[in-house]
C-alpha cells in the first residue's frame, strides 16, 4: 500500500528544537515536501528533498533518506508563530499527504 | 501571499445539489491540482489539470469533475453532494509540466464546503 505517516501532536518549547519525523512507503518517489498550515489557512511550502541529505533554510531545516523512506523536519529556535500543523508530502508524479502533525509551542 | 486565489471563500449546499468552485493559478503556471481536505487530515489529491487536460486522478468519484481554461484558471464541480464532501478544498498551481521534477506546488486560500 502507500503510506505517509506521520506523528499526529507534538509539544515543544520557545526557543527550543523539534524534529518532526515521516516515514513514507509510495509506489514511486519524485521528491518530498514539507507544507506549514496555520488553523482555517492553506498550506505553505518550506521545503524541498529530492536527494539525501540535509535541506537548511534559515531556522527550517530538512532531511531525507530514500533507502530508509524516511525523512524529518527540523525546526529551531521555535517561536509561538510556529504552532501549526506540519504536512510531509510525497511526489510519486501525484502528490500524496500524510496526515500532518500539529506542533503547540508553549511559552 | 502565493498569487493563487479561490472562489468563494465559503459555501453552504444541501445534499443532492451541485457545486462549481473556481480558481485562479499563480502566473506562469500551468498546472493546477485539487484537493480535498477534511477536518483534522492532510489534503487528499482529487486531480490535476495540464494544458487543458486531466492529468492524474485520485480516487474520488466521477461525480468530481473539472475543467482548466485557455488561461489556466480551473473549476472543480461536484455533481449529487453528500454530507461527506464538507471539507476545505484547496487548489495548487505549479510550474509547467507534470510533477516529475520540483513540482513545488503553491496553494489558495481554499473554499470551506459544507453540505446540510
Amino acid at each position: 500500500g502507500q503510506n505517509i505517516d506521520q506523528p499526529t501532536e507534538m509539544t515543544a518549547t520557545e526557543g527550543a528544537i523539534v524534529q518532526i519525523n515521516c516515514t513514507y512507503q509510495t509506489s514511486g518517489f519524485n521528491g518530498l515536501f514539507w507544507y506549514q498550515q496555520h488553523a482555517g489557512e492553506a498550506p505553505t511550502f518550506l521545503s524541498y528533498n529530492v536527494l539525501d541529505g540535509l535541506e537548511e533554510k534559515g531556522r527550517f531545516s530538512s532531511f531525507l533518506s530514500r533507502s530508509k523512506g524516511y525523512s524529518y523536519l527540523l525546526l529551531k529556535e521555535l517561536q509561538m508563530k510556529d504552532s501549526a500543523s506540519y504536512l510531509c508530502a510525497v511526489n510519486d508524479n501525484d502528490m500524496r499527504f500524510g496526515a500532518g502533525t500539529r506542533l503547540t509551542v508553549k511559552p | 501571499e502565493t498569487g493563487v486565489t479561490q472562489s468563494p471563500t465559503h459555501l453552504i449546499k444541501t445534499r443532492g445539489q451541485q457545486v462549481t468552485l473556481r480558481c485562479s493559478s499563480q502566473s506562469g503556471h500551468n498546472t493546477v491540482s485539487w484537493y480535498q481536505q477534511a477536518l483534522g487530515q492532510g489534503p487528499q489529491f482529487i486531480f490535476q489539470y495540464y494544458r487543458e487536460e486531466e492529468n492524474g486522478r485520485g480516487n474520488f468519484p466521477p461525480r468530481f469533475s473539472g475543467l482548466q481554461f485557455p488561461n489556466y484558471s480551473s473549476e472543480l464541480n461536484v455533481n449529487a453532494l453528500e454530507l461527506d464532501d464538507s471539507a476545505l478544498y484547496l487548489c495548487a498551481s505549479s510550474r509547467p509540466g507534470r510533477l516529475n521534477q520540483d513540482g513545488t506546488q503553491y496553494f489558495g486560500p481554499g473554499t470551506r464546503l459544507l453540505v446540510l
